[in-house]
């Protein structure tokens, strides 16, 4: 089963518009680590955001903001007013607590193309 | 120095040959990871080492052999590889414990002909 889910293959969006890449994730540990990563073209994955499963604050970050919901199982994660430099694959990805060796389970990932 | 440098960039190979790619990092970060991504699709962990100790190998093939000289340094060995084991191979670091995010280096585009 796949533990991490990004139902969103590839978006596209007029720059300046809003946009929401979906994340959601299954585990049955009580404990665990959420990550959004960001992929430009050049290969390089940037990370982006960690949130621990204790802490559903949201959280903004200049245009970016990322929405935790436990009761739905989602991390969620809102780019405002978009811009061409935001073009990339953007991969969501969990840490369990009793994994061995802090391994991560990635997503899909979602293809966002901002057209100029 | 908050970066993971990877070289080379770029490698193409032909299937008899034997090559190595390099991973550095200087931020004391004690688990360093190899991961291999193909087109389209996300990182898939081939191994880890936690304290210069192998940890996970993820059943990778031997024609890959990882090395942890130091724990600065990894490296990862290449030999009689497939045109299928074209890919981004991704280093990256991180904390030992649970729940730390990963540093990656920008990758070796490997190309087997």
């Amino acid at each position: 089963a796949q533990k991490v889910t990004q139902a969103q293959t590839e978006i596209s969006v007029v720059e300046k518009e809003d946009v929401t890449l979906d994340c959601v994730y299954e585990t049955r540990d009580t404990t665990y680590y959420l990550f959004w990563y960001k992929q430009p073209p050049s290969g390089e994955l940037v990370f982006l955001i960690r949130r621990n499963s204790f802490d559903e604050q949201n959280e903004i970050s200049g245009r970016y903001s990322w929405n935790f919901q436990k009761s739905t199982s989602s991390f969620n994660f809102t780019i405002t007013a978009s811009q061409v430099v935001d073009s990339a694959v953007y991969f969501c990805a969990l840490s369990e607590f009793y994994r061995m060796g802090n391994q991560f389970y990635f997503g899909t990932g979602t293809s966002l193309t901002v057209i100029p | 120095d908050t970066e993971v440098t990877q070289t080379p960039k770029h490698l193409v190979m032909g299937m008899t040959n034997k090559k190595s790619l390099k991973c550095e990092q200087h931020m004391g970060h004690r688990a360093m990871y190899w991961y291999k991504q193909k087109a389209k699709k996300p990182p898939e962990l081939m191994f880890v080492y936690s304290y210069e100790k192998l940890s996970i190998n993820e059943s990778v093939p031997s024609r890959f052999s990882p090395e942890c000289p130091n724990s600065s340094l990894l490296n990862l060995h290449l030999h009689a590889l497939q045109p299928e084991d074209s890919a981004l191979y991704l280093c990256a670091s991180s904390q030992e414990q649970v729940g730390y995010g990963y540093t990656f280096g920008s990758g070796t585009r490997l190309t087997v002909v």
